[in-house]
């Protein structure tokens, strides 16, 4: 069975500071990988994925995730942040039909 | 080209009440999905369907029923209103890009319940 686990449950941080926000995920077959971002009261919209390739994926808005095998981790990054960032992101794991979502992490961004 | 949507954008019904969650999709996208969301618990998959004619059960279907005549369309059925049921409901679509998966899904904006 596959899991993503969202290690912090919110990040508070300062505009133009550099954040991470973490992921790990268990499967025992290969996977791919997707964080989703929630702004407020809107559905969810894809960030970025990692389907093959290139461990490094560069998604939209500035953000980017590195797929760590080794790890089972997702990380996603932004050097600088805007307080237009401040939402809810979701990393999760897809395999044939399904998607499995972390249980998010609100990013908090303050002047 | 509207994407996901979702119909109504709020409701409140009193417990035992039915009543019906509407999503279109205009993207003419095979696998359909509902889940529900509750704070702090991220998105839990209610039911999904690869095809019209074809729905199956995911995570959480208890007190659900779906249905899906057509490609574009997949309502969502509540047929005796509980509290628990009180949630945020998210229906999603997705082409098959593979046949191992790797597909990204589309949501709509969602619905907001509540059971009073």
């Amino acid at each position: 069975a596959q899991s993503v686990t969202q290690l912090d449950s919110q990040v508070p941080v300062f505009e133009e500071a550099p954040v991470e926000l973490r992921c790990n995920y268990s499967s025992s077959v290969s996977v791919y990988l997707f964080w989703y971002v929630q702004y407020p009261n809107q559905g969810l919209q894809l960030l970025l994925k990692y389907l093959s390739g290139s461990t490094l994926v560069k998604g939209i808005n500035g953000f980017e995730a590195e797929f760590n095998k080794s790890q089972t981790s997702f990380h996603l990054r932004k050097p600088s942040v805007h307080i237009s960032d401040t939402a809810e992101y979701f990393c999760a794991v897809g395999l044939f039909r399904e998607l499995v979502f972390g249980t998010g992490t609100r990013l908090l961004v303050s002047p | 080209n509207a994407g996901v949507t979702q119909t109504p954008k709020f409701r409140i019904l009193k417990i035992g009440q039915s009543m019906t969650l509407q999503c279109t999709q205009d993207m003419n996208h095979n696998y359909m999905y509902w889940y529900r969301q509750d704070p702090g618990m991220g998105l839990k998959l209610i039911y999904y369907s690869v095809g019209a004619g074809i729905t199956d059960k995911g995570e959480v279907p208890n007190g659900y029923n779906v249905s899906r005549s057509t490609t574009e369309d997949f309502p969502l059925r509540l047929e005796l209103a509980a509290p628990s049921q009180t949630s945020v409901y998210f229906c999603a679509s997705s082409p098959l890009i593979r046949a191992t998966g790797g597909y990204e899904q589309y949501f709509g904006p969602g619905t907001r319940l509540t059971v009073t």
